[in-house]
């Protein structure tokens, strides 16, 4: 089946601008996560839904990230007045349950100038 | 918080030889860690977890070992291969019934020579 998938690939912004990153989860897995992942680094925790809701947040460094999952599926990392050092690439993970293998997507690559 | 430390930073072995990267944890409450392979450009991938129950786990070339008192687990790759060339992390966390939030050490470039 489809594995964890996410767009855009590749987003380029300028300072200041709001940008939004989706990720579509593996069908049928009810935990999700966002990391994010600069260059040479292991990926760090932002926040974590368990369906609907966001059950962990304490990732999130600071009030201008923001993230959704309305119907418990499909999930949108959203950045406003983005500065250069939210530069990275950021992850989304899908599980089956929270006790489960994390799936990882191939990330989006996010460039602030 | 849960903070992991990983080492090697690189790793370079002949293609054969065995390769042993470890790792250390802070969080006593930590109960699964896993290990993710990443090659440049593309997704981590899970090539094997360990949960605190077992001391040891093996698949084919690759096992890993978990020492609770110590707070330490540490990946073997025997037999290795050019195609195990990649950046290696392990991870911690503790799932209590509140998620699976996993803390990353800082990764292992492991290059295999042919």
């Amino acid at each position: 089946g489809a594995g964890v998938s996410q767009t855009p690939s590749n987003k380029v912004t300028e300072k200041g601008k709001y940008v939004e990153l989706r990720c579509d989860p593996i069908s049928g897995h009810t935990a999700l996560y966002w990391y994010r992942q600069s260059l040479g680094q292991g990926p760090e925790f932002l926040i974590y839904f368990q369906g609907t809701g966001a059950a962990d947040d304490s990732g999130l460094p600071n009030d201008r990230f923001f993230a959704v999952r309305p119907e418990g599926s499909v999930s949108t990392l959203k950045i406003q007045r983005t500065e250069r050092g939210d530069s990275a690439v950021y992850l989304c993970a899908s599980s089956l349950s929270y006790l489960d293998e994390q799936f990882f997507g191939p990330g989006t690559r996010l460039t602030v100038l | 918080g849960e903070n992991v430390e990983q080492h090697p930073s690189t790793l370079s072995v002949q293609e054969g030889d065995s390769a042993v990267i470890k790792c250390t944890y802070s969080d006593s409450a930590s109960n699964y860690f896993p290990w993710y392979k990443q090659e440049l450009g593309k997704r981590p991938q899970l090539i094997i977890d360990i949960r605190s129950n077992v001391g040891e786990k093996k698949d084919q070339r690759i096992a890993v070992t978990l020492n609770k008192t110590a707070k330490h687990f540490s990946l073997h790759i025997t037999e290795t291969q050019p195609e195990d060339s990649a950046v290696y992390f392990c991870a911690a966390s503790a799932s209590l019934g509140a998620g699976n939030m996993l803390t990353f050490g800082g990764g292992t470039r492991l290059m295999v020579k042919p």
